[in-house]
C-alpha cells in the first residue's frame, strides 16, 4: 500500500518570504501522480499543484513550485512570496493510475501560518 | 471549471436518527466518487469508492451498514449514517471523478459538518 509522509506538524512564515513544506511518500509503482492541496479554513480543498512521476521538469504554478525526487521519492512544495492568504493546512496526496491505486492517498497534513 | 456540490453544509442531529448527504456532480458526469471523513486538524481519511450502478467499495474498518452510499445516477451519490451517535460527528467531504483513472481530476465538494446530539 502507498504511503505519503508529511513529518511537520505545523510551519511558519513571515510575509513575503519563502516557505517550504516537505513531503515523502513510499510505493513500488512507477506511474503515478502527487499533489498538493490546500485546505483553508472554510474547509474546501483547493488543488494547489500536481506532478506526474514521468515527469522529470517540476512542476510549477505561479508563486507555487515542487522539488520531485523520485528516486528518493520525495515531493517538497515551496511557497515564494508568501501571503496572508497563503495561511491553510496543506496536504501532500498521492495517486496511482489504476484501479484500486487510482484512490488519493492524504498525508497527515501540515498547518501553515504566515506572519504580517 | 468542474463543480461539486454537497449537500447540507451542515446538519446537527439527535442520536439514533440517520443523516442523508448528497454530492452532485452540476456540470459533468461523475464515474466514480469518493467520501472522506475528516476530524478537527487532521486528514482526510477515505471512507468508500463508490462507482455508479455498483456497491460501493468501503475501506477497512469502515462499517458498511452505518454509512450506506449509493451511487444511482452519474451525477449523484449519497451517505447516509444511520443511527447516528455522538462519535459520528465529524466534517465529511465528497469528491468526484470524470472519467477513467489515470489523468482524470478530482472534484471536492464542499464538505458537511456533522454533528449528533
Amino acid at each position: 500500500a502507498q504511503t505519503v509522509t508529511q513529518s511537520q506538524p505545523e510551519m511558519s512564515v513571515q510575509e513575503a518570504e519563502t516557505v517550504t513544506l516537505s513531503c515523502t511518500y513510499d510505493t513500488s509503482e512507477s506511474d503515478y501522480y502527487l499533489f498538493w492541496y490546500k485546505q483553508p479554513p472554510s474547509r474546501q480543498m483547493i488543488l494547489v499543484i500536481r506532478q506526474e512521476a514521468y515527469k522529470q521538469q517540476n512542476a510549477t504554478e505561479n508563486r507555487f513550485s515542487v522539488n520531485f525526487q523520485k528516486a528518493a521519492k520525495s515531493f517538497s512544495l515551496k511557497i515564494s512570496d508568501s501571503q496572508l492568504g497563503d495561511a491553510a493546512m496543506y496536504f501532500c496526496a498521492y495517486r496511482g493510475y489504476t484501479g484500486a491505486n487510482s484512490k488519493l492517498t492524504f498525508g497527515k497534513g501540515i498547518t501553515l501560518s504566515v506572519r504580517p | 471549471g468542474a463543480v461539486v456540490s454537497q449537500h447540507p453544509s451542515w446538519v446537527i442531529c439527535k442520536s439514533g436518527t440517520s443523516v442523508k448527504i448528497e454530492c452532485r456532480s452540476l456540470d459533468f458526469q461523475a464515474t466514480t466518487m469518493f467520501w472522506y471523513r475528516q476530524f478537527p486538524k487532521q486528514s482526510l481519511m477515505l471512507m468508500a469508492t463508490s462507482n455508479e450502478g455498483s456497491k460501493a467499495t468501503y475501506e477497512q474498518g469502515v462499517e458498511k451498514d452505518k454509512f450506506l452510499i449509493n451511487h444511482a445516477s452519474l451525477t449523484l451519490s449519497t451517505l447516509t449514517v444511520t443511527s447516528a451517535h455522538p462519535e459520528d460527528s465529524s466534517f465529511y467531504i465528497c469528491s468526484a471523478r470524470q472519467g477513467a483513472p489515470g489523468n482524470s481530476p478530482l472534484h471536492f465538494g464542499n464538505g458537511t459538518r456533522l454533528t449528533v446530539t
